[in-house]
């Protein structure tokens, strides 16, 4: 009954390929995140949803596209690869309340994207 | 714009050492505050948080955190560390009308036994 699921765990691509990567939640939450966590450790937000729709978009490259097909998953998309996007992509939600009361995010088990 | 300092990049103690590990953040307005941990090869949990109240705030596995209005500051502790809580320990905030949360760096504690 895991709360957060991201799929796959792992994922090895060459340069110049597009890949995908997914996220579940089950806690009826109705707002999901993607973070990357770079070789440093330093976690950095890219987008938020809520409600499927798109809320934070932190000048990331338009090579990342985010996909949220119903307020349960946040797809995360990314085309054409580069060796700097190697990082582990964490998948994250809360419950949006209203604005200015915030509520604590729960994060998926990552996926360590590395790219050839 | 908000921002979160961890001064401690990397700590090192023996068991049963007392542990405190600094963050601080740059934010004017009312802020939310969090601890993180990761163990190796996991993913974040929440150790605590502070929203409003108590500024002495209890978290999970004997972990606690204060609160410091006039010192930006949010620092955590713990008596007597455990080889158990080797991870990486990331404070966070968010603040204003956002969800948008702000990481810290990072602080690696490696307990030895």
């Amino acid at each position: 009954d895991t709360a957060v699921s991201q799929t796959p765990k792992y994922l090895v691509t060459q340069m110049g390929n597009d890949k995908s990567i997914k996220c579940e939640q089950n806690l009826g939450h109705d707002t999901m995140y993607w973070y990357k966590q770079d070789s440093k450790k330093f976690l950095k937000i890219m987008f938020s949803y809520n409600n499927k729709e798109l809320i934070i978009n932190e000048t990331v490259p338009n090579r990342f596209s985010p996909k949220s097909p119903d307020k349960a998953h946040l797809n995360l998309h990314i085309n054409s690869l580069e060796l700097g996007d190697s990082a582990v992509y964490f998948c994250a939600s809360s419950q949006w309340l209203q604005a200015s009361i915030y509520n604590e995010q729960f994060f998926g088990p990552g996926t360590r994207l590395t790219v050839l | 714009a908000q921002s979160v300092s961890q001064h401690n990049h990397h700590v090192i103690l023996s068991e049963a050492a007392s542990l405190e590990l600094g963050c601080n953040y740059s934010y004017g307005g009312t802020v939310n505050l969090f601890w993180y941990v990761q163990y190796p090869g996991q993913h974040l949990q929440l150790l605590l948080k502070y929203f409003s109240g108590d500024p002495l705030v209890k978290g999970i596995k004997g972990f606690e955190a204060e609160f410091i209005k006039s010192k930006f500051s949010f620092n955590l502790r713990k008596p007597s560390v455990q080889w158990s809580d080797t991870a990486e320990y990331f404070c966070a905030v968010n603040g204003g009308n956002t969800d948008k949360l702000i990481f810290g760096t990072g602080t690696r504690l490696q307990v030895f036994p």
